[in-house]
């Protein structure tokens, strides 16, 4: 596609409940980030996908949030039992190629807003 | 390890003035640097970047240059518009290693008529 999309761009959940964020990338652009806009926190790293290699996971903040990425291409970010302080802005963006000498940015969604009553 | 820090936010300004929004990084290795911007209701989006040392990115009447001896990039504006107002990020990417860029936790911007 044009843009990097992301649905939806807001959810309302109870606390407890299971969300899905869906994000599908430019076309053609192997790599893939999750970070997470909380306000005054700035982005925060979550997950980063890179062709077929394993994911780096290394920024999930617990064992509840999950994400995948099928055939290369779209990404689902999943939040289980979901908690208060989970309510944020998940942003998703993709490069080209992983951002290595500055050749390539990231081009950014415009998030999914949750909100964890 | 690798981080960067912003100057705290808002920023406002009237239509015209001068801009500077500091960013300082920490780096293990020789950084890339970036500015992104997110208008409203938008995903970030690039605006400038440099790759070494003393280059100087540029775009829209904003400018940041790559200051290795103070481990700066500030961004700067000489005369600002009321559709700049937005959130500003500073950002770095080590070369090599892991391929996830490091962000500052963003300034907002607000330019008065």
């Amino acid at each position: 596609g044009a843009g990097v999309s992301q649905s939806p761009s807001n959810k309302v959940t109870e606390k407890g409940k299971d969300v899905e964020l869906r994000c599908d990338p430019i076309s053609g652009h192997t790599a893939l980030y999750w970070y997470r806009q909380s306000l005054g926190q700035g982005l925060e790293f979550l997950i980063y996908f890179q062709g077929n290699s394993a994911p780096d996971k290394s920024g999930l903040p617990s064992d509840r949030f999950s994400a995948e990425r099928t055939g290369g291409s779209v990404s689902t970010l999943t939040i289980q039992r979901t908690q208060q302080e989970d309510s944020a802005v998940y942003l998703c963006a993709s490069s080209r190629l992983p951002v290595g000498s500055g050749a390539n940015v990231l081009t950014f969604g415009a998030g999914s807003r949750l909100t964890v009553l | 390890g690798n981080s960067v820090t912003q100057m705290e936010g808002p920023v406002t300004l009237s239509e015209e003035a001068f801009l500077t929004i500091n960013c300082t990084y920490t780096a293990t290795g020789y950084p890339s640097l970036f500015w992104y911007v997110q208008y409203p209701g938008e995903g970030l989006q690039l605006l400038l970047k440099a790759t070494k040392a003393d280059d100087k990115g540029s775009n829209k009447g904003f400018e940041a240059t790559y200051r290795k001896e103070t481990t700066s990039f500030h961004l700067e504006k000489g005369s600002v518009q009321v559709s700049d107002s937005a959130v500003y990020f500073c950002a770095q990417k080590v070369s090599g290693g892991s391929y996830i860029p490091t962000f500052g936790r963003g300034t907002s911007l607000i330019v008065h008529p």
